[in-house]
């Protein structure tokens, strides 16, 4: 069964620093978002990807978060000048589009970003 | 804004007996409800999910019900075993925008031996 993939599973940065995390969503899905986990917290919507545009960003995403869907198959979210409250567990997901309602997101394993 | 509160934040139940897992959602144009289970350092992966259009939904020991008025859902587990021992989310999504989630704020459960 296609899973979605990212790297790297940890990243540990010093703070100021650029981080790129990388994801690569299932093939023929047409979404993509990213999600954060801060530990022992929920999950939070970061921002959605369509059409090679962002359709829709959380208050979260500010100036120093941006998308990328490069090539046809890697989707990654940079973070340009790292803060200690970026760390969390980074959560890619994708959707297939099958059906026109909301369906089942695919979660791939995450990225644990901890900066110091 | 858009809300989801999830209830209990801990659960522990006796091997065997049911857990419920509330959640209510503000949105109410919110017409998909997923619940996600959470194993430690692993990702969350779909266990059940019910659209507005539907009261109940089972599968096996797990059901899910919904109540579009007072804006409720519930999941149900019954006759827990450990392996149900996870942290679970629930969402909410809707189709119009982006079908984004919005999740809970989680239930630890543990299933005592």
């Amino acid at each position: 069964e296609p899973e979605v993939t990212q790297t790297p599973s940890h990243q540990v940065t010093q703070m100021g620093q650029e981080v790129i995390l990388r994801c690569v969503p299932i093939s023929n899905h047409l979404y993509f978002y990213w999600y954060r986990q801060i530990l022992g917290q929920k999950v939070e919507f970061l921002v959605s990807f369509y059409n090679n545009e962002i359709s829709e960003k959380s208050e979260i995403f500010d100036d120093q978060f941006s998308v990328e869907r490069p090539d046809g198959s890697n989707f990654t979210l940079k973070i340009r000048s790292t803060k200690l409250e970026d760390s969390a567990m980074y959560f890619c997901a994708s959707i297939g589009m099958r059906d026109p309602r909301p369906g089942e997101q695919y979660f791939g394993p995450g990225t644990r970003l901890t900066v110091t | 804004g858009e809300n989801v509160e999830q209830h209990p934040s801990t659960l522990s139940v006796q091997e065997g007996d049911s857990a419920v897992i509330k959640c209510t959602y503000s949105d109410s144009a919110s017409n998909y409800f997923p619940w996600y289970k959470q194993e430690l350092g692993k990702r969350p992966q779909l266990i059940i999910d019910i659209r507005s259009n539907v009261g109940e939904k089972k599968d096996q020991r797990i059901a899910v019900t919904l109540n579009k008025t007072a804006k409720h859902f519930s999941l149900h587990i019954t006759e827990t075993q450990p392996e149900d021992s996870a942290v679970y989310f629930c969402a909410a999504s809707k189709t119009s925008g982006t079908y984004k989630y919005i999740f809970g704020t989680g239930t630890r459960l543990k299933v005592l031996a």
